[in-house]
């Protein structure tokens, strides 16, 4: 069975301070990416990799960075946290062409 | 690029009633489709994927086919149960090097 697993699974933030979320998959999938969930948005591609050393802007990469240091882990950085990031973000990883995504279980992030 | 609009949420059935969420899609190329679900205070996970045009996916009780003539990817149950009740995401995959997209999830809460 796939897992992805996400660290921490909440995390309480201050505006302007920074944040890493961390993703750890044991699939040995070449792929690996970040969403976000918000309420009527559903889930939004951040960032995401196909192997390691390299990361591909999503579809709202603005405020984020990512880092892939090797193929099992996959980080999410918001350099200086804004109110509008407050979510929950998913890590996923999939094999390569068209192969199914396995989520983590999320991390929920608010930003006061 | 590639979008996915799927019926908007949220949606309340009774319990043996009968439910259709519309998937529509756009892209440029020929693309996997996938139907996964969301259920409280988890990740997404597949209930089945669809690589082929005018092919049939299927998964408890549900199913949907690949209408590549209308760009439409309808889940249906004919009969819906309590346990049933998650969000559902529509999502389309193309090519490698390329990440998957998501429709904005339909809520779905079932009555018993």
């Amino acid at each position: 069975e796939a897992a992805v697993t996400q660290s921490p699974r909440s995390k309480v933030a201050v505006t302007g301070g920074k944040v890493t979320l961390s993703c750890h998959q044991t699939n040995n999938h070449d792929y690996m990416y970040w969403y976000r969930q918000d309420t009527g948005h559903g889930l939004r591609l951040i960032h995401y990799s196909y192997v390691a050393d390299s990361t591909e802007k999503g579809d709202i990469p603005d405020g984020y960075k990512a880092s892939r240091p090797s193929q099992e882990n996959f980080s999410l950085i918001l350099e200086l946290a804004s109110l509008s990031q407050t979510a929950v973000y998913f890590c996923a990883s999939s094999g390569q062409g068209r192969d199914t995504q396995y989520f983590g279980p999320g991390t929920r992030l608010l930003v006061l | 690029g590639d979008s996915v609009t799927q019926t908007e949420g949220p949606v309340t059935l009774s319990e043996g009633t009968s439910l259709t969420v519309n998937c529509s899609y756009e892209t440029k190329q020929y693309p996997t489709l996938f139907w996964y679900v969301q259920y409280p205070g988890e990740g997404p996970q597949l209930l089945f994927k669809v690589p082929k045009a005018n092919e049939k996916g299927s998964n408890r009780g549900f199913e949907a086919t690949y209408n590549k003539e209308a760009t439409s990817f309808h889940l249906q149950k004919a009969s819906v149960q309590e346990s049933d009740s998650a969000v559902y995401y529509c999502a389309l995959r193309n090519n490698n090097n390329n990440a998957p997209r998501f429709g904005a999830g339909t809520k779905l809460s079932v009555k018993p």
